[in-house]
């Protein structure tokens, strides 16, 4: 049962134009919500993160968007930069759970110059 | 901050073999993580420390596989008798008592390859 899921596993943009990285969630109990990004051979690092007591929150570039209703969480990246490209990687976590999180299966971004 | 570091980076084993891996966390951190990740697919939990307590195991973290953290400092995670389901990349986290998960830092991973 995948509790986070990303559906598309690639998305290529043109540099200085928008990203849009999409997550839908099933587990209700999810409170805190991440994302991280992954370059080849490097461990993921963190991006920006959400509190489901939010429905936005911004840093720089990147901007996270949560309706909870929907469960449904969207990454945006204004503009996009070929630096950027990774493997980016949605997260959640429930307060009952030692605070492991779950993950999705990752979205490949690529960013054309 | 010398960030988590891992143990080998890479690892190349005979089917049947133990391999064990170690991770050195933060030095502040009391929370250490370990999770595994497979080909086209996002890290999966394994196993969660506090300390020098084993707290959580997920239902992932078969016989086979033991992990310590003696002395609540690095953590070793052996793999008795691997199998080739094994191989995939080993994460190590950790993070601090105040940070919890907003704090959370990835080590680069241990790439195991059983054959």
């Amino acid at each position: 049962d995948q509790q986070v899921k990303q559906n598309s596993p690639s998305l290529s943009v043109q540099e200085g134009r928008i990203s849009i990285l999409n997550c839908d969630y099933t587990n209700s109990m999810f409170d805190y919500f991440l994302w991280y990004k992954k370059y080849p051979a490097e461990g993921p690092t963190f991006l920006i993160s959400i509190s489901s007591i939010k429905d936005k929150n911004e840093d720089g570039r990147f901007t996270v968007f949560l309706n909870k209703s929907a469960k449904h969480l969207s990454l945006h990246i204004v503009p996009s930069q070929p630096g950027d490209s990774a493997v980016y990687f949605c997260a959640a976590s429930d307060p009952g759970s030692a605070r492991q999180l779950t993950f999705g299966s990752g979205t490949q971004l690529t960013v054309l110059p | 901050d010398t960030g988590v570091s891992q143990n080998p980076r890479h690892k190349i084993t005979k089917r049947g073999q133990n391999v064990t891996f170690r991770c050195d966390p933060i030095s502040e951190h009391n929370r250490l993580y370990w999770y595994r990740q497979t080909l086209g697919q996002g890290p999966e939990f394994l196993t969660y420390f506090q300390n020098e307590a084993q707290l959580e195991k997920s239902r992932l973290l078969s016989d086979r596989f033991s992990a310590e953290r003696p002395k609540g400092s690095f953590s070793t995670l052996e793999i008795q008798r691997t199998e080739q389901g094994d191989s995939a990349m080993y994460l190590c986290a950790s993070s601090g008592p105040v940070q919890g998960v907003y704090g959370y830092t990835f080590g680069s991973g241990t790439r195991l390859t059983v054959v």
